[in-house]
């Protein structure tokens, strides 16, 4: 079941500007992470953090995690038309069975 | 980085005939992989965990006569969707974790784009 919430479920900004996507879950978690997916394509893992870590960085990529409010938001900054895709969190909440469970996703649009 | 290949992309076929769809580890072994289906501007439904020389483990309400899941080796797992019809039309996409540390990072196939006509 598809336990994680995204919002907006789609974002149209101006290329240069940051965009923001959040996504909340339900059940305690090992780590969140995120991934992008390009039309059509499969998923590709952007970036992971631990249930103990707060915030994260990698590049032009920026992830927080509140684990008080089971929520995660992913901000990319001065973004660029090729990031145009859709961004899905992912939980990771059993050691054991490996299964993620992703968000509903944001459809991000960068408009040249 | 590790890479998941999926074959076929694209498959059209008759309603009523069988298509299989593999999904292979190119650089490390799999002995897990998750086989998803997504609908048009929907996120990733898991269908099924794949175990290799296990029988698979089907979420619910996924019919596993219909969706046959198949593991033999460590590096490649199939999925049949048998006597196909229009309502199977979906996009799959499979992934495999990779150890790293017990991170559980997902790497994704490519997809499989099936339209039953």
């Amino acid at each position: 079941s598809q336990q994680g919430e995204e919002d907006p479920q789609a974002l149209s900004i101006q290329e240069g500007e940051n965009a923001t996507m959040n996504c909340s879950y339900k059940t305690s978690i090992n780590n969140l992470q995120w991934y992008r997916q390009n039309s059509g394509r499969g998923l590709v893992h952007l970036i992971l953090i631990r249930s103990n870590e707060r915030e994260k960085h990698s590049g032009r990529l920026r992830v927080t995690l509140d684990t008080s409010k089971k929520s995660s938001s992913l901000l990319i900054t001065a973004s660029r038309a090729a990031d145009t895709a859709s961004y899905f969190c992912a939980t990771d909440a059993s050691r054991g069975a490996q299964k993620l469970v992703f968000g509903q996703g944001t459809r991000l649009t960068i408009n040249p | 980085g590790a890479v998941v290949s999926q074959h076929p992309s694209w498959v059209i076929c008759k309603s009523g005939t069988s298509v299989k769809i593999e999904c292979r580890s190119l650089d490390f072994q799999a002995t897990t992989m998750f086989w998803y289906r997504q609908f048009p501007k929907q996120s990733l439904m898991l269908m099924a965990t794949s175990n290799e020389g296990s029988k698979a483990t089907y979420e619910q309400g996924v019919e596993k006569d219909k969706f046959l899941i198949n593991h033999a080796s460590l590096t490649l797992s199939t999925l049949t969707v048998t006597s196909a019809h229009p309502e199977d039309s979906s996009f799959y996409i499979c992934s495999a974790p990779r150890g790293d540390s017990g991170k559980n990072i997902q790497y994704f196939g490519a997809g499989t784009r099936l339209s039953v006509l």
